[in-house]
């Protein structure tokens, strides 16, 4: 596609159960990155991609976060046992290349994740 | 942490005037970047500016990099209504391969 795609856009679910976030970055970007985003806060590092590389996990909340990518394309977020403070935008940004390497990050419309 | 951290947290200016907003980082960098959110979804690229560069321009946009201060600016000239919206910086912390935002500068021009 034309941009970084994320699903569902917004995504109500009640405490305690488990939801999953898709994201599609822009073909041929080997590096994709989740952000999470409170409300009027900024921008919080969850997990990076780099190719076939071992991702870096070391923004994950808790162990009931984790990510996959498939096929080094498709990127899914999983968070189990939800709870309030799950509560958060969820952004997903798709790069040509890594940060150091002087390219930008093309992020999508994200998901809004409200847990009740 | 190596996230920026941008200053004033909320700005608010008349249409045609000047905006200008600031950014600490901690570590070093091979470059800086600065990215505009509206309505809390998605960031939308701004420019760039290169650890060796000072001074970047891009339109109605100027951002200035200090990395003895560790520190950059981001200054928008003439400012419109439809300027209003988050503004971010993002560094790439050198060796650490990924973008690291600050908190925000949330700038509101009034009409």
């Amino acid at each position: 596609g034309a941009g970084v795609s994320q699903s569902p856009s917004n995504k109500v679910t009640e405490k305690g159960k488990d939801v999953e976030l898709r994201c599609d970055p822009i073909s041929g970007h080997t590096a994709l990155y989740w952000y999470r985003q409170s409300l009027g806060q900024g921008l919080e590092f969850l997990i990076y991609f780099q190719g076939n590389s071992a991702p870096d996990k070391s923004g994950l909340p808790s162990d009931r976060f984790s990510a996959e990518r498939t096929g080094g394309s498709v990127s899914t977020l999983t968070i189990q046992r939800t709870q309030q403070e799950d509560s958060a935008v969820y952004l997903c940004a798709s790069s040509l290349r890594a940060a150091t390497m002087k390219t930008e990050a093309f992020f999508g419309q994200g998901t809004r994740l409200t847990v009740v | 942490s190596q996230q920026g951290e941008e200053d004033p947290q909320a700005l608010s200016i008349q249409e045609g005037e000047n905006a200008t907003m600031n950014c600490s980082y901690k570590t070093s960098i091979n470059n800086l970047q600065w990215y505009r959110q509206n309505s809390g979804r998605g960031l939308v690229h701004l420019i760039l500016i290169r650890s060796n560069e000072r001074e970047k321009h891009s339109g109605r946009l100027r951002v200035t990099l200090d990395t003895s201060k560790k520190s950059s600016s981001l200054l928008i000239t003439a400012s419109r209504a439809a300027d209003t919206a988050s503004y971010f910086c993002a560094t790439d912390g050198n060796n650490f391969n990924k973008f690291y935002f600050g908190s925000g500068t949330k700038l509101n021009v009034k009409p």
